[in-house]
């Protein structure tokens, strides 16, 4: 039973580029959140897409954008990129949108951004 | 604003021994509560959890206590393992908001043998 999955593992960009991350959920699972998690700090929400909707955000600017696919899997994009984008990116699935099923988070992918 | 804090950095504890992380948060509005494992180059993996309206859960070697009205939390390991050492997440929801998770900074624990 694969578990969450997260593509590319690392990513190395330049200020005012774009960036597409991915993540595949759990198996079963429907609904994708991402999370941000700077260096020495805990992870922050960003959104959750449930039904191929954006459902629920965080506090973050209109530059991280989203996608869920028909398949459950989802796209983090992320515009114009700052030195401040720099970050493990979490992504976490679980099941039924608002439900108090528990997230499972994949491995993260690391962003720098030069 | 951090709506939950988890004020120690860092925890160092010997093998066998009893481990407590503490966790504080601000908002009275949350009715649910999450301890997240994190190890490195690995997503968070979740632990325990715990309602408002329970005082106490327990899962084997871990246990977590939640004191309402000091808005405080903290999780009991005992006895601690080597592979305990990792850094711990408190985390803290609103009910119909399962996934936004706000988390605490995290403390990091080393068992010692």
């Amino acid at each position: 039973d694969a578990g969450v999955t997260q593509s590319p593992t690392h990513l190395i960009k330049t200020r005012g580029q774009q960036v597409t991350l991915r993540c595949s959920p759990k198996s079963g699972h429907d609904t994708v959140s991402w999370y941000q998690q700077a260096l020495g700090q805990g992870p922050q929400f960003i959104f959750q897409y449930y039904e191929e909707e954006e459902r629920q955000r965080g506090n973050f600017p209109d530059r991280f954008s989203g996608h869920q696919f028909p398949n459950y899997s989802s796209e983090l994009n992320v515009n114009a990129l700052l030195l401040g984008d720099s970050a493990l990116y979490l992504c976490a699935s679980n099941t039924g949108g608002f439900t108090t099923d528990t997230q499972y988070f994949g491995p993260g992918t690391r962003l720098t951004v030069l | 604003d951090q709506q939950v804090k988890q004020n120690s950095p860092s925890l160092s504890v010997q093998e066998g021994r009893i481990s407590i992380l503490n966790c504080d948060y601000t908002n009275s509005m949350f009715d649910y509560f999450l301890w997240y494992k994190k190890y490195p180059a690995e997503g968070p993996t979740f632990l325990i959890s715990i309602s408002s309206i329970k005082d106490k859960n327990e899962d084997g070697r871990f246990t977590v206590f939640l004191n309402k009205s000091a808005k405080h939390l903290s999780l009991h390991i005992v006895p601690s393992q080597p592979g305990d050492s990792a850094v711990y997440f408190c985390a803290a929801r609103f009910t119909g908001t399962a996934s936004k998770l706000t988390f605490g900074t995290g403390t990091r624990l080393q068992v010692t043998l």
